[in-house]
């Protein structure tokens, strides 16, 4: 089984729909991320949270909100989905008590606004 | 600003040749640094990493060396593989790499049979 898995794996919507990206991990990390990726663009850190009750913003958090339900889950909502929230979304997953240690994604999801 | 520079987005080298995928960095409080491989419709994999004490790590067919005075690392791949074609993203911490990663845009590598 996969350590980090996010459903869905593909979504298509419609602009001003509500929508959530949910991100399990089963590898005990305390810390969890929410990156976006663009043609061109590289990784672009939206959130991110290094234990439940802490939530930080990334580089481009406008027109996102996240949840950190647990230990092992970090949702991701676009409360009014726009065209240009098109893109691939991935979590990722760290041990802060490790230090140089790398983070662990999931396989994605592709997110289209139509 | 871009803190973290590929400014090579593709590389297309012959099978059994060197690869070499290079990464520029302007945050000198970087310390910790990764090279991620992402296959289409998967998500990006760890690879390799150094950390600023060092100036070489090896890992098989892969190696990494970091200049720190010219803020530039570099990935090395050889033998190139078929296999080894995917996308590369060099990523960049500080704090012995307890701090978020700031990625690169990304090189395309294409391993040609």
């Amino acid at each position: 089984d996969a350590d980090v898995t996010q459903t869905p794996r593909n979504r298509i919507t419609k602009t001003g729909k509500r929508i959530m990206l949910e991100c399990s991990q089963t590898k005990g990390h305390d810390r969890m991320y929410w990156y976006r990726q663009d043609p061109g663009l590289g990784l672009q850190l939206i959130y991110y949270s290094f234990d439940v009750k802490d939530i930080n913003k990334g580089e481009i958090s406008d027109g996102y909100s996240v949840s950190r339900q647990a230990q092992a889950k970090f949702s991701l909502s676009l409360e009014s989905a726009i065209p240009n929230q098109t893109a691939l979304y991935f979590c990722a997953t760290s041990d802060g008590d490790i230090s140089y240690n790398e983070q662990f994604f999931g396989p994605g999801t592709r997110l289209t606004v139509l | 600003d871009q803190q973290v520079k590929q400014n090579s987005p593709s590389l297309s080298v012959q099978e059994g040749r060197i690869s070499i995928l290079n990464c520029d960095y302007t945050n000198s409080m970087f310390d910790y640094f990764l090279w991620y491989k992402k296959y289409p419709a998967e998500g990006p994999t760890f690879l390799i990493s150094i950390s600023s004490i060092k100036d070489k790590n090896e890992d098989g067919r892969f190696t990494v060396f970091l200049n720190k005075s010219a803020k530039h690392l570099s990935l090395h791949i050889v033998p190139s593989q078929p296999g080894d074609s995917a996308v590369y993203f060099c990523a960049a911490s500080a704090r012995g790499g307890s701090e978020k990663l700031v990625f690169g845009k990304g090189t395309k590598l294409t391993v040609n049979p």
